[in-house]
């Protein structure tokens, strides 16, 4: 089976950086997605890593390390409206996406 | 475009009853999905398609079903709705997951279920 875990919840301020933390165990491994979700809305796509390293996307990157069962979520100049559920996701051999429970995050003045 | 549909935007049904919640794509993805999410329990895969056709279970299908008759309708069907299944439902698309591909999916904007 698979199991993926991630912080509940974390606090950041606006104009700084934070890192979140994602890390995983499954059944084979064919990548690892980040999604957005806001509150009462759908999820929506940010990011997806399949081999080792470094995928940057403005002020969004995320970090593979498949030995290690580990990724990360990295936002950058943080503005209020990147408050919102950051969702670590990973497919397995079965092709089928797994999520985590979800990184609820909440930027400050 | 409109990308992927739901309806009902939000429904309160009585236990007992019948209930379709209807998905629409118009990306002509191959591959579909039904999810739930639950407050402290995230995004739970309820059933999939991967093309026109088929069907497949995912971790929590039990009281619900599902069919594919065309590339663009994945319907998911509570056949005598009980309590536990108020949730948020969602529905995603992708263009294809198998094969040696792997590809994103997108989420329509949900059905928020309440079953008393």
């Amino acid at each position: 089976g698979q199991n993926i875990d991630q912080p509940t919840e974390m606090t950041a301020t606006e104009g700084a950086i934070v890192q979140i933390n994602c890390t995983y165990q499954t059944s084979g491994f064919n990548g690892l997605f980040w999604y957005q979700q806001h509150a009462g809305e759908a999820p929506t796509f940010l990011s997806y890593n399949v081999l080792d390293g470094l995928e940057e996307k403005g002020r969004f990157s995320s970090f593979l390390s498949r030995s290690k069962g580990y990724s990360y979520l990295l936002l950058k100049e943080l503005q209020m409206k990147d408050s919102a559920s950051y969702l670590c996701a990973v497919m397995a051999g079965s092709y089928q996406l797994t999520f985590g429970k979800g990184t609820k995050l909440s930027v400050i003045p | 475009t409109a990308g992927i549909t739901q309806a009902p935007t939000s429904q309160i049904l009585a236990a007992g009853r019948s209930m379709t919640l209807r998905c629409t794509q118009d990306m002509r993805h191959n591959a579909m999905y039904w999810y739930r999410q639950d407050l402290g329990l995230g995004l739970r895969l309820i059933h999939y398609s991967n093309t026109a056709g088929t069907t497949g279970k995912g971790e929590v299908p039990d009281g619900y079903s599902v069919s594919r008759a065309n590339t663009d309708d994945f319907p998911l069907t509570l056949a005598s709705a009980v309590p536990s299944q108020t949730s948020v439902y969602f529905c995603a698309s992708s263009d294809s997951p198998s094969g040696g591909g792997t590809d994103t999916q997108y989420f329509g904007p949900g059905t928020r279920l309440t079953v008393l």
